[in-house]
């Protein structure tokens, strides 16, 4: 079936950790995108991506960084320097001409100790 | 900036009741609306969209109606399930991009 598959569901890390969240899709989209959730803010955009090998910053990508060097994959690390990086992670991915249509992964949700 | 406001939640009905969640935006031009729903543990999935005035989205008997006059886009419907119980996300795209600008969320509970 095709989707977006995020790993892992849950995790664990201490302070001061990086951490890889993985985002795999085969719906052949051009583009991707993380976000974050926490309650009672919504959803609030780290960084997308349009194509291979480029992506841009979204409103929040302080303590983030990504990677495109595949089309079906884009792995977020969530690195020492965020903040308050315990938060609900959310993958999607968009066709090239669908505004807004977004589809998402299930997402990966990540406890600092 | 672009923004989305939606009413708070949670909003607690009983099976078959009318749901309204309400829903306004600012933006610059003419954006395009959608409605997203999120079930338990589950990522975001689209419900409805309407990409321009006076259109009307519709899907799984919930509908909004793209109000410029009133910059809003309402979701309602006729008689809700506990299977609707979920956390409704309105959110915009204006531009021409595809950068959604997501509102915070109400979260819906359908009791019996």
């Amino acid at each position: 079936d095709g989707g977006i598959t995020q790993s892992p569901k849950y995790l664990f890390r201490k302070e001061g950790q990086n951490v890889t969240l993985s985002c795999e899709q085969n719906l052949n989209h051009d583009a991707m995108y993380w976000y974050r959730q926490d309650p009672g803010q919504g959803l609030r955009l780290i960084y997308y991506s349009q194509i291979v090998n480029d992506f841009q910053k979204g409103d929040i990508a302080e303590g983030y960084s990504v990677s495109r060097e595949k089309k079906e994959s884009f792995p977020l690390t969530v690195t020492s320097a965020q903040k308050n990086p315990t938060a609900f992670y959310l993958c999607a991915s968009s066709d090239r001409g669908q505004t807004g249509e977004l589809f998402f992964g299930e997402g990966s949700r990540l406890t600092v100790l | 900036g672009d923004s989305v406001t939606q009413m708070e939640g949670p909003v607690t009905l009983s099976e078959e009741a009318f749901l309204t969640i309400n829903c306004t935006y600012t933006a610059t031009g003419y954006p395009s609306l959608f409605w997203y729903v999120q079930y338990p543990g589950e990522g975001l999935q689209l419900l409805l969209k309407a990409t321009k005035a006076d259109d009307k989205g519709s899907n799984k008997g919930f509908e909004a109606t793209y109000r410029k006059e009133t910059t809003s886009f309402h979701l309602e419907k006729g008689s809700v399930q506990v299977s609707d119980s979920a956390v409704y996300f309105c959110a915009l795209v204006a531009g021409g991009g595809n950068k959604l600008t997501f509102g915070t969320g109400t979260q819906l509970k359908v009791e019996l």
